[in-house]
């Protein structure tokens, strides 16, 4: 099975931050990645996809990179409605694997 | 639009099963299959399993492997998970999920049912 290793499992941060997160794989993933954003009592949303591609719809302040078995979510201006958790995603293989999780916290 | 369904919220005894609908709307069901995902109260994600919707092949977690299982009904262009042998900590939200056999998976989600598991 593929392991995905997220960090940081939190982070507190402002309106404004720039915010970063990341997830690593146990074995090379192409770009078969996903990033998700989930709030309570909502099912989780998909912000990004093969790796970079920014789903329709998502503002352009989530972006993706990597490839591989190295991966990052940026946030690069945090707004109120962003203090959610993060997941990331892997689709390369069976069976699916999320990442812990990166809940985001108001400072 | 696209939409996936759920059937409701459930509560179940120690040891019962539950089964989970999920109607799919929108689209040609057979293009895409659904994956199954769960979360714990205060836990992460947990794939559940996959099934094709236009043969049936499925795969399971391991550690669901006996316990679950994944229907397919096309005339109704419904997908159904059943778990048996529940036990305390299967109490979650399911969710279901549309997960293509090449593409990229999870843009679309089902609502979410709550399944309680209590004596």
């Amino acid at each position: 099975d593929i392991q995905m290793t997220q960090s940081p499992s939190s982070l507190s941060a402002s309106v404004g931050d720039r915010v970063t997160i990341t997830c690593r794989a146990s074995q090379g993933i192409r770009n078969d990645l996903g990033w998700y954003q989930e709030k309570p009592g909502k099912a989780p949303k998909r912000l990004i996809y093969a790796a970079s591609s920014l789903q329709s719809g998502v503002p352009s302040r989530f972006s993706g990179s990597g490839s591989g078995t190295e991966f990052t979510l940026t946030i690069s201006s945090l707004q109120p409605e962003d203090f959610a958790t993060y997941y990331c995603l892997q689709h390369n293989s069976y069976p699916r694997t999320f990442g812990q999780g990166t809940k985001v916290e108001i400072k | 639009q696209v939409q996936l369904v759920q059937s409701g919220a459930e509560v179940k005894k120690p040891g019962a099963s539950v089964k989970v609908s999920c109607k799919a709307s929108g689209y040609t069901f057979p293009t895409y299959g659904i994956s199954w995902v769960r979360q714990a109260p205060g836990q992460g994600l947990e794939w559940m399993g996959w099934i094709s919707t236009y043969n049936g092949n499925t795969h399971y977690a391991q550690k669901l492997q006996g316990r679950v299982t994944m229907t397919t009904d096309t005339s109704t262009s419904t997908v159904s998970m059943e778990l048996t042998s529940l036990r305390s900590d299967d109490t979650a939200v399911y969710y279901c999920a549309r997960d293509p056999l090449s593409g990229w998976p999870f843009d679309y989600w089902g609502q979410g049912t709550l399944v309680t598991v209590s004596s």
